[in-house]
């Protein structure tokens, strides 16, 4: 089972910054098959990324993913009020069981 | 526009069962892979169980096999989750969650329910 590790746990940042968040992965991701979703409080997880970089339907472009073999990371280039939740990074690349990271909390500074 | 809308959940007695529910509309939901995945409180994302458009393809997650059973309705456009055998560590938020193919098993989750509360406690 690959075992995925967000980084960090927390990030302080504030609007207008450029948020960096980090997924590492314990084998290879195949096919870069990575998806990243954002979570609000008492809401459901909304997929923001898939493929390690293809942006979901809806999803601004200000989110950007990279990333390949075990190391991910999503951007979001100028944070927007709305932007502060809860993310995931979760991998598909093999059969289940599907993991996901144990998530990043970004707050605002 | 997608809907999946969960139901089923409640406060149960540990060794107690459940059938969770997700009514799924809005799309062709025969075409889909469907997904069951929890949130303990205050906690991250944990995936459950998948079953394949057609049902030839069903998994579980090592903490709930033996124990929970998925399973769908195609001409209902429904998908269930019967939870047998509870434990405390079982108390979650369980959502459905819609199912892209990126290839043969190799699953995301496009849309998600708003989830029913599952609470296991004597």
């Amino acid at each position: 089972e690959i075992v995925l590790t967000q980084s960090p746990g927390t990030l302080s940042l504030s609007p207008g910054e450029r948020a960096t968040l980090s997924c590492r992965a314990s084998q290879s991701v195949s096919s870069s098959y990575l998806a990243w979703y954002q979570q609000k409080p008492g809401q459901a997880p909304r997929l923001l990324i898939y493929g390690a970089s293809s942006r979901a339907t809806g999803v601004p472009d200000r989110f950007s993913g990279s990333g390949s073999g075990t190391d991910f990371t999503l951007t979001i280039s100028r944070l927007e009020p709305e932007d502060f939740a809860v993310y995931y990074c979760q991998q598909y690349g093999s059969s289940p069981p599907y993991s996901f990271g144990q998530g990043t909390k970004l707050e605002i500074k | 526009e997608v809907q999946l809308v969960e139901s089923g959940g409640g406060l149960v007695k540990p060794g107690g069962s459940l059938r969770l529910s997700c009514a799924a509309s809005g799309f062709t939901f025969s075409s889909y892979s469907m997904n069951w995945v929890r949130q303990a409180p205050g906690k991250g994302l944990e995936w459950v169980s998948s079953v394949s458009s057609s049902s030839s393809y069903i998994y579980y997650a090592d903490s709930v096999r033996g124990r929970f059973t998925i399973s769908r309705d195609n001409a209902k456009n429904s998908l269930y989750l019967q939870v047998n055998s509870l434990r405390t560590e079982d108390t979650a938020v369980y959502y459905c969650a819609r199912g892209v193919v990126a290839a043969h098993l190799r699953y995301y989750f496009d849309y998600w329910g708003q989830g029913t509360l599952v609470t296991v406690s004597s």
